[in-house]
């Protein structure tokens, strides 16, 4: 069962434009919401979270909305560097942090110089 | 910046064999979880431990798999009797325990791989 879904599995974005990547989700116990990057051969490193009583929480380049009545949230990466390009993964999980993540499949991002 | 270290980073062995991965997780964390990604899928929680006692497993984590924090800094995963579905990258992860209500990020290490044969 895919409680969490990245329906894209790779996207491309020119440097310096806006990346948009998406989730949905079908648990509705979920309440705290996070994106990972993961490079090849290294564990997946956090870059944002969102609580469930939030709809944006931002981070320099990096801000995340959360839809809950949409069960849908995202990740926007603007500008979008080449550094940039890794597979992010969303993951949420019920209560707290705490509890054990659940992943969606990824995506790979691609910014082309 | 405090990191979560995992060893081996690649670990072969044969069908049947035991097999220790081991993590040490952020000194001041103390929730400590188990996840892994079998080739081409998604990463799948194993189990969460807290206080010296397991919190939450998931189906994978059957009675092939323990769990141990032996002293202060090391949490061990072990898989008794390998089979070649164990195959996966294993990742270690650390979290902070929040006050009540407040949520905590897990924060992984780089990964063991392990091959059975």
């Amino acid at each position: 069962d895919q409680q969490v879904k990245q329906n894209s599995p790779s996207l491309s974005v020119q440097e310096g434009r806006i990346s948009i990547l998406n989730c949905d989700y079908t648990n509705s116990m979920f309440d705290y919401f996070l994106w990972y990057k993961k490079y090849p051969a290294e564990g997946p490193t956090f870059l944002i979270s969102i609580s469930s009583i939030k709809d944006k929480n931002e981070d320099g380049r990096f801000t995340v909305f959360l839809n809950k009545s949409a069960k849908h949230l995202s990740l926007h990466i603007v500008p979008s560097q080449p550094g940039d390009s890794a597979v992010y993964f969303c993951a949420a999980s019920e209560d707290s942090g705490n509890t054990p993540l659940v992943f969606g499949k990824g995506t790979r991002l691609s910014v082309i110089a | 910046e405090p990191e979560v270290t995992q060893t081996p980073s690649h670990q072969v062995t044969q069908m049947g064999q035991e097999v220790i991965l081991r993590c040490v997780p952020i000194s001041n964390h103390l929730y400590f979880y188990w996840y892994r990604q079998i080739l081409g899928q998604k990463v799948e929680f194993l189990v969460s431990f807290y206080n010296n006692e397991i919190s939450e497993k998931s189906e994978i984590f059957d009675d092939q798999f323990s769990v141990e924090r032996p002293d202060g800094s090391n949490f061990t995963l072990k898989i008794r009797s390998t089979k070649l579905e164990d195959s996966a990258m294993y990742f270690c992860a650390s979290s902070p325990r929040g006050q009540f209500g407040y949520s905590d990020t897990q924060y992984f290490g780089p990964g063991t791989r392990l091959t059975v044969l």
